[in-house]
């Protein structure tokens, strides 16, 4: 089934860059692409980027200059970097399969990958 | 804030109907599908809705969507207590560079 498996949880100080790794499995990597969602604890779901099957990138004007979203095809894998981190970075990161549809379906959603930020 | 505005909260007793509301603009909603989320306790989120009112394989008939306008509402019937969670609505944003993801603040159903 398609399945996407997110790294492990990450504890980082402030100023210290994270990158989270996403695996997928089940289906076709290349034939979609992948967005990252983050929710902050009790927050709502804010959209972070994606990047297509072509490595094209599209990043929300909140994390531009922090965020770097690439992918490795041969290991079906995407990574989500974040740099400059503060306090309110941290939440629960999310990788989702974009199902290609016109709008933002995104399904499955990885189990989600906790990062704290604290001195 | 959210661009899309949805209720922090809605209730309701087992076999109800209860309706979840989203509101937009001309440049998201107005423009856009409407795509809606569940969010169980602890989980992440599924998705519920697409296109609308369009269900995803799996998803029960009891969830219906629908828009008009610069509006988007999700209408959950027979409630049980199962569909307790955290809603989310999404739709692009049309921008002058592209169109963004965006996402409702969440409504967070009781179910009592």
């Amino acid at each position: 089934q398609v399945q996407l498996v997110q790294s492990g949880a990450e504890v980082k100080t402030p100023g210290a860059s994270v990158k989270l790794s996403c695996k997928a499995s089940g289906y076709i990597f290349s034939f979609h692409t992948m967005q990252w969602v983050r929710q902050a604890p009790g927050q709502r779901l804010e959209w972070m980027g994606w990047i297509n099957g072509d490595s094209n990138r599209r990043y929300s004007q909140k994390f531009q200059g922090r965020i770097t979203i690439t992918r490795d095809t041969s290991a079906n894998t995407a990574y989500m970097e974040l740099s400059s981190l503060r306090s309110e970075d941290t939440a629960v990161y999310y990788c989702a399969r974009d199902l290609g549809i016109v709008g933002p379906a995104f399904d499955p959603w990885g189990q989600g990958t906790l990062v704290t930020v604290s001195s | 804030q959210s661009v899309l505005t949805q209720p922090p909260s809605a209730s309701g007793t087992p076999g109800q109907t209860v309706t979840i509301s989203c509101s937009g603009s001309s440049s998201n909603i107005g423009s856009n599908s409407v795509y809606w989320y569940q969010q169980l306790p602890g989980t992440a989120p599924k998705l519920l809705m697409y296109s609308n009112d369009q269900r995803p394989s799996g998803v029960p008939d009891r969830f219906s969507g629908s828009k008009s306008g610069t509006s988007a509402s999700l209408a959950i019937s027979g409630l049980r207590s199962e569909d307790e969670a955290d809603y989310y609505c999404a739709t692009w944003d049309d921008t002058l560079s592209g169109q963004d993801v965006v996402f409702g603040g969440g409504t967070k159903l009781t179910v009592l």
